[in-house]
């Protein structure tokens, strides 16, 4: 079975520029999470999918951040414009529903540097 | 949402088995506690979980305390590859049931 997809793997990028990450995850996942992991922490939610709709992004800096899964499979997230702090590792992961039981799958991960 | 508690760091020796600790002590009844692992460079991985059962599968056992208060995440014999970050995590039971990770503690398997 395929795991999460994430592309690109590593991306370096100026600061005010922008960036996009893409995520194809495990066939038939309903539920479709990204993360941030800045070096050194665990991973913080930053917006989950239920299908095509958001259920949590409460800690999205919508300002700068944006993210979109429109026909319920594939998601892109949007960092415009990237500030410097914005370095860090974007984890995309799903699971079959959002259940207390289902185990949730994480991609390798895109590696973003802001200079 | 339930937190937990972890050492920041641990070691032990090729081939013995690796005990991690993991205090959880304002869980709820139908809180699951889950355990993932990170190794340098790559994506957090799926170990094990359970709710008030001890747990066993192909990578490790989980030992759940009565009171369901703290667990032990058990790996019976420790290799290199088993360095990494290892996250203890109480569930939320929201209707998003997603995962909030803490500081995790740092494996270290010494040859």
């Amino acid at each position: 079975e395929a795991g999460v997809a994430q592309s690109p793997r590593y991306k370096i990028i100026e600061k005010r520029q922008s960036v996009a990450f893409w995520c194809n995850p495990i066939s038939g996942h309903a539920t479709l999470y990204w993360y941030q992991q800045i070096l050194g922490q665990g991973p913080k939610l930053l917006i989950q999918f239920q299908n095509n709709g958001v259920v949590d992004d409460s800690q999205l800096p919508k300002d700068r951040f944006s993210a979109e899964r429109l026909k319920g499979v594939d998601s892109t997230l949007k960092i415009q414009p990237a500030k410097l702090e914005d370095s860090a590792v974007y984890l995309c992961a799903s699971s079959l529903v959002k259940a207390k039981r289902n185990t949730i799958y994480f991609g390798e991960g895109s590696w973003l540097t802001v200079v | 949402d339930a937190k937990t508690t972890q050492p920041t760091s641990m070691d032990c020796a090729e081939g013995r088995a690796a005990n991690l600790p993991c205090n959880h002590s304002t869980i709820s009844g139908n809180e699951y506690v889950y355990w993932y692992r990170q190794i340098h460079s790559q994506g957090p991985q799926y170990i094990i979980h359970g709710l008030k059962n001890n747990e066993t599968n192909e990578m490790a056992s989980l030992i759940i305390t009565e009171d369901r208060k703290s667990s032990t995440l058990i790996l019976p014999h420790a290799t290199l590859r088993d360095t990494a970050v290892y996250y203890c995590i109480v569930r939320v039971t929201d209707s998003s049931y997603k995962l909030i990770f803490g500081s995790g503690t740092r494996l270290l398997v010494r040859p």
